[in-house]
């Protein structure tokens, strides 16, 4: 059964600091993975998508990498700012239907 | 697009009541799942549909029903509301394997 791990489980950090967020998962055998952000009371939005196939994606600030043969992925975060201060949430998903496995999330508070 | 909507934002319900939250997505996806957001517990599958017809369930599925009748909706029914299903109810889309969209939730209490 794929488990999704992410620690810290919380994160604090000066303004303008890079950070890398870690998420790993126990099964290798992933479709892709994906990488949410959640601020306190709303829901979960999508930051970034990475393929079985692919090693990394990147949006703006945002670098995602993925390595399925040691089971870990990370989020890069550029330059921080108070506004990414929200919960980090990766999943898995094992098979082309995407049901999404997800960590526990970590929460990051980016200090001004 | 209006993208993934949920209705109601917030519900509170009496033990052994039954309700029905609402899913509606007009981005013509074929995957919708319902997930449930508990403290400590994280987000956890409860029933997915990959297409108008097909329903399964996923990780917790007791005291849920679904249907799927057409692309667009896809509702969660609660038979019988225990105080164990007071809960964050999300609702997520998405073409079969692809990026993921979800709603904004709902807020259920039950007591």
């Amino acid at each position: 059964k794929q488990e999704v791990t992410q620690i810290p489980a919380a994160l604090s950090v000066p303004e303008g600091e890079n950070l890398v967020l870690n998420c790993s998962f126990t099964d290798s055998a992933i479709y892709n993975l994906q990488w949410f952000r959640q601020d306190p009371g709303k829901g979960l939005t999508s930051l970034l998508l990475i393929q079985s196939s692919q090693r990394e994606q990147t949006s703006g600030r945002l670098n995602a990498s993925l390595d399925k043969s040691s089971g870990r992925s990370t989020l890069y975060i550029a330059a921080s700012q108070p506004g990414d201060s929200a919960t980090y949430l990766c999943a898995a998903v094992g098979g082309s239907q995407g049901n999404l496995i997800f960590g526990k999330g970590t929460k990051l508070s980016v200090k001004p | 697009n209006a993208g993934v909507t949920q209705t109601p934002k917030f519900q509170v319900l009496k033990t052994g009541q039954s309700m029905t939250l609402q899913c509606a997505q007009d981005m013509n996806h074929e995957y919708m799942s319902w997930y449930r957001q508990d403290p400590g517990m994280g987000l956890r599958l409860i029933h997915y549909s990959v297409g108008a017809g097909i329903t399964d369930q996923g990780e917790v599925p007791n005291g849920y029903n679904v249907s799927r009748s057409t692309t667009e909706d896809f509702p969660l029914r609660l038979l019988s509301a225990a105080p164990s299903q007071t809960s964050v109810y999300f609702c997520a889309s998405s073409y079969r394997g692809a990026e993921q969209y979800f709603g904004p939730g709902t807020r259920l209490t039950v007591t």
